[in-house]
């Protein structure tokens, strides 16, 4: 799986959009990318993920460049519950189940 | 409907001894991941049990296994304990084999600590 760069640790105000960037400039055409967060002494939960198109649900965006090799998670209205750590993870078709984590970015949501 | 539930929630051993962590996956979902979270790292894959097989093993020694039973719940054993297995063991559940198009559902964690 490719590896990913995310910077260690972004602050954002309550009630603004959070931004948090990725980079995966050695991503294969049948790589997919996935964001997990992780707040504080919890399990992973699953955020969204995306090939090539940009993605919308209920939790976040996904905007994935055009040479698909960085991307940005937004999340439109932050709050002090969005504050954890996020994983940005590149996944092929094929690993099964393995999702191979970085060190991800603690984003602090401050009041 | 419950989610994915882990076995004990803290655990704490002495270097040498043996452990299992249990783990019981979301209803109708056939797959169990084991993760290991050491303390300021992120997850790292240990196995992947779909159908009682083995269908994938991360990087970690023999003195980790794990079987799936037909209930599709699952237990992690590991033997033979060492100061550096302390750390944040989780359990992911999915339907199938956890394609790319199903999602990872994880459980809370069993925090083991061996002094």
């Amino acid at each position: 799986d490719a590896k990913t760069t995310q910077p260690p640790s972004m602050d954002c105000a309550e009630g603004r959009a959070a931004n948090l960037p990725c980079n995966h400039s050695t991503i294969s055409g049948n790589e997919y990318v996935y964001w997990y967060r992780q707040i504080h002494s919890q399990g992973p939960q699953y955020i969204i993920h995306g090939l090539k198109n940009n993605e919308t649900n209920e939790m976040a965006s996904l905007i994935i460049t055009e040479d698909r090799k960085s991307s940005t998670l937004i999340l439109p209205h932050a709050t002090l519950r969005d504050t954890a750590v996020y994983y940005c993870i590149v996944r092929v078709v094929t690993s099964g189940s393995r999702l191979t984590f970085g060190e991800g970015t603690q984003l602090t949501v401050n009041p | 409907d419950a989610g994915v539930t882990q076995s004990p929630t803290h655990l704490i051993k002495t270097r040498g001894q043996h452990v299992t962590l249990r783990c019981s996956p979301i209803s109708g979902h056939k797959s169990v991941s084991w993760y290991q979270q050491v303390l300021g790292q992120g997850p790292q894959f240990i196995f992947q049990y779909y159908e009682k097989e083995e269908r994938g093993r991360g990087n970690f020694p023999d003195r980790f296994s794990a079987r799936q039973f037909p209930n599709y719940s699952s237990e992690l054993n590991v033997n033979a304990l060492l100061l550096g297995d302390s750390a944040l063991y989780l359990c992911a559940s999915s339907p199938g084999l956890a394609g790319v198009l199903e999602t990872q559902y994880f459980g809370p964690g069993t925090r083991l600590l061996v002094l």
